[in-house]
C-alpha cells in the first residue's frame, strides 16, 4: 500500500506554545488529506478535511483558530496546534487518499502523541 | 445518517481458534468499505477494500466479505501477533470522508 509519513511521532510542549505536525504522502499525490484525533480506547474522530490549495473544512466543534491546517502541496499537509493546553494532549493521526483513477483507499500516518505540560 | 457499527467491542480467543468480526453499516449508497488494523500507539494499517456485495478478499489468515448490509472479517487459526484493534469504515457515494465504526479489540492468547 501507499506510504504516509507523519512527523514527529511524539512531542512534549509547554502550555501556551504551538506545535506543528507534518504529514507527507511519500509515493503518491494526495489531493485530499484528513486529520483525526483519537482518545484512548476510542475510534478516530475526524477533525478536518484539507484539499490541496484550498481552505480546510472543519468538523463541527473543532476550533479552526486553534487547529490550523495547511495543505500547500500535493504531498504535504501540516496541522499546527496553537496555544496548546493540557486538554489538547492526545493522539493525532493524518490520512491521505491517492486520487489517481478510481482509488478510494485512505492511508494513515504513524500518528503523533502530543503531551502538553 | 451514515452509520457503522462493529461487534463485538472486544474478543478474546485462544491461538488457533477461528472467529469472525462483524461490521454493520447503513449508508446512502456505498462507494467502498474498508478494514484497517491498528496496533496501540500506531496509525491504522490498511487491510482491504470491498466495493460490492458478494466480494471477498484474503490476506494470510484474514478474509473479508461484504453483503448489502454488513461485512465480516474472518480470522482463521489466529496467532498472538494478530492481536490488535480492527477498524471498519465506509465511504458513502459522493463523500470524501470515511465513516468509522468503534472498532473490535482482538486479543489472541498463546
Amino acid at each position: 500500500g501507499a506510504v504516509v509519513s507523519q512527523h514527529p511521532s511524539r512531542v512534549i510542549c509547554k502550555s501556551g506554545t504551538s506545535v506543528k505536525i507534518e504529514c507527507r504522502s511519500l509515493d503518491f499525490q494526495a489531493t485530499t488529506m484528513f486529520w483525526y484525533r483519537q482518545f484512548p480506547k476510542q475510534s478516530l474522530m475526524l477533525m478536518a478535511t484539507s484539499n490541496e490549495g484550498s481552505k480546510a473544512t472543519y468538523e463541527q466543534g473543532v476550533e479552526k483558530d486553534k487547529f490550523l491546517i495547511n495543505h500547500a502541496s500535493l504531498t504535504l499537509s501540516t496541522l499546527t496546534v496553537t496555544s496548546a493546553h493540557p486538554e489538547d494532549s492526545s493522539f493525532y493521526i493524518c490520512s491521505a487518499r491517492d486520487m489517481q483513477g478510481s482509488n478510494t483507499e485512505a492511508f494513515f500516518g504513524q500518528g503523533t502523541r502530543l503531551t502538553v505540560v | 445518517e451514515d452509520q457503522v457499527t462493529q461487534s463485538p467491542e472486544a474478543l478474546r480467543l485462544q491461538e488457533g481458534e477461528s472467529s469472525s468480526l462483524n461490521c454493520s453499516y447503513t449508508v446512502s449508497g456505498l462507494r467502498g468499505l474498508f478494514w484497517y488494523r491498528q496496533d496501540p500507539g500506531k496509525g491504522p494499517e490498511f487491510l482491504f477494500t470491498l466495493y460490492s456485495a458478494g466480494e471477498e478478499k484474503e490476506k494470510e489468515r484474514l478474509k473479508a466479505t461484504l453483503t448489502k448490509k454488513e461485512s465480516f472479517l474472518h480470522i482463521t487459526a489466529p496467532k498472538p501477533e494478530d492481536s490488535a484493534t480492527y477498524l471498519c469504515a465506509v465511504i458513502p457515494q459522493g463523500a470524501q470522508k470515511l465513516v468509522f465504526g468503534q472498532g473490535t479489540r482482538l486479543t489472541i492468547n498463546p
